[in-house]
């Protein structure tokens, strides 16, 4: 089985814009979670979405938005981006709920300038 | 609540020495307890879990054990090999309105194995 696969690896963007991050898990999975790593912080939950609906939202600002298609594949969304979104965003899948074991995926880096 | 805290922050050890890292967590509904580590530059990866009907689990050099009384539960680590250096990270499932949606994690452990 392929793993889980997210695009792109690397993004350097601009304060003030925007980026969207796509994931995709492995087949078969159905729940995909979001999470945003920095240095010291460890992985902080962003959101989580099962049969195309969010059914858990972490503590941050509504500029941090997601969706997942009919497929599974995910993509997280974030707006008028600050100095403070550089991190590391993985993704996890797992087969139903997000307690079952969850597979990462190799992350974006993302770096705001 | 869903909190889950992580001690210690960092941990070094000499080779063949054993390491512990403790985690304890808020909600007593949890029964699900991941141990996750992260290699430099890699993605975390299930290394081992235990649920609420057992109080330990081993896997070779590796172990947990879980006192859901106290709200807590400890990864062990015994004959610690250098590629044991990594940062992990425990977690718990926090429930809302009787369902668990999510994982949370703990601010992660470095351990440093030593030559």
């Amino acid at each position: 089985k392929a793993g889980v696969t997210q695009t792109p690896r690397y993004l350097i963007k601009t304060r003030g814009q925007q980026v969207t991050l796509s994931c995709s898990p492995i087949s078969g999975h159905r729940s995909v979670s979001w999470y945003q790593q920095t240095p010291g912080q460890g992985l902080q939950f962003l959101f989580e979405y099962f049969s195309e609906t969010q059914r858990n939202k972490g503590n941050f600002p509504g500029r941090f938005s997601g969706r997942q298609f009919s497929n599974s594949r995910s993509e997280m969304n974030v707006s008028t981006l600050e100095l403070g979104d550089s991190a590391l965003y993985l993704c996890a899948s797992s087969l139903e709920r997000a307690y079952n074991e969850q597979f990462f995926g190799p992350g974006t880096r993302l770096t705001v300038l | 609540g869903e909190n889950v805290e992580q001690h210690p922050s960092t941990l070094s050890v000499q080779e063949g020495d054993s390491a512990v890292i403790k985690c304890t967590y808020s909600d007593s509904a949890s029964n699900y307890f991941p141990w996750y580590k992260q290699e430099l530059g890699k993605r975390p990866q299930l290394i081992i879990d235990i649920r609420s009907n057992v109080g330990e689990k081993k896997d070779q050099r590796i172990a947990v054990t879980l006192n859901k009384t106290a709200k807590h539960f400890s990864l062990h680590i015994t004959e610690t090999q250098p590629e044991d250096s990594a940062v992990y990270f425990c977690a718990a499932p926090f429930y809302r309105r009787g369902t668990a949606s999510k994982l949370t994690f703990g601010t992660g452990t470095r351990l440093q194995v030593t030559l």
